[in-house]
């Protein structure tokens, strides 16, 4: 069965320090991968995008890696904040399909000042 | 610009009523999305619209829900009648085009409880 897990339902970690955040999917040939921060009670906002033949990409603080021969996608925020806190979700469009996104059930990061 | 617009924020209704829910995408978007996020878990597909046809329904409940997208704009979702398991957010999305590399812009949700 398809199947897309983040590694775990919450993280806890320091001001300052690097939150790495794992997303793995199973049975998926996906075209591109996403990731999207969601606060309480707010929709989902987009961050970063990696195609299948990229490696990784940035974006101020933010850093994807995508690995199709592992089936994993890490999601790293380097300077961590509090207002980092948040639920950050993975999703991923298979190369069957339209712009449909799959999305795993996200982990809730807590920066603690 | 203007984000994606929800309406109603919350609702509570009982098991068997019928509910009704508004999305009024990001102007010039012609794809629309519905997503129903259940607690604890990530948004799940419910349909996708390019302008006012339907690309995607398959993991709409056809018993009960139904969608529609007069004029290739606003787009309405019905639930009739709801259950105890429809509890959840209600999200819509929208994007420029339905093909791949699109961002989706997401509005703040409809909050949904059967009781």
């Amino acid at each position: 069965s398809q199947k897309i897990e983040q590694n775990s339902e919450a993280l806890n970690i320091q001001e300052g320090k690097t939150a790495t955040l794992t997303c793995n999917y199973t049975n998926y040939s996906p075209a591109y991968l996403q990731w999207y921060r969601q606060d309480p009670g707010r929709g989902p906002v987009f961050l970063l995008l990696i195609r299948e033949n990229e490696k990784e990409k940035r974006k101020e603080r933010l850093k994807v890696t995508f690995d199709t021969t592992l089936k994993q996608s890490l999601f790293h925020i380097t300077a961590s904040q509090p207002a980092d806190s948040a639920t950050y979700l993975c999703a991923l469009a298979d190369q069957t399909g339209a712009n449909n996104l799959f999305f795993g059930t996200g982990t809730r990061l807590t920066v603690i000042p | 610009e203007a984000g994606v617009a929800q309406s109603p924020r919350y609702k509570i209704i009982e098991k068997r009523q019928s509910v009704a829910f508004w999305c009024n995408p990001i102007s010039g978007h012609a794809t629309l999305y519905w997503y129903q996020q259940i607690l604890g878990q990530g948004p799940k597909l419910l349909i996708q619209f390019q302008n006012n046809g339907v690309v995607d329904d398959s993991q709409l409940p056809k018993d009960r829900f139904s969608a529609e997208r007069l004029k290739g704009v606003d787009s309405t979702l019905k639930i009739q009648p709801a259950k105890l398991e429809d509890s959840a957010v209600y999200l819509c999305a929208s994007s420029r085009s339905g093909g791949h590399n699109n961002e989706q812009f997401f509005g703040p949700g409809t909050r949904l409880t059967v009781l």
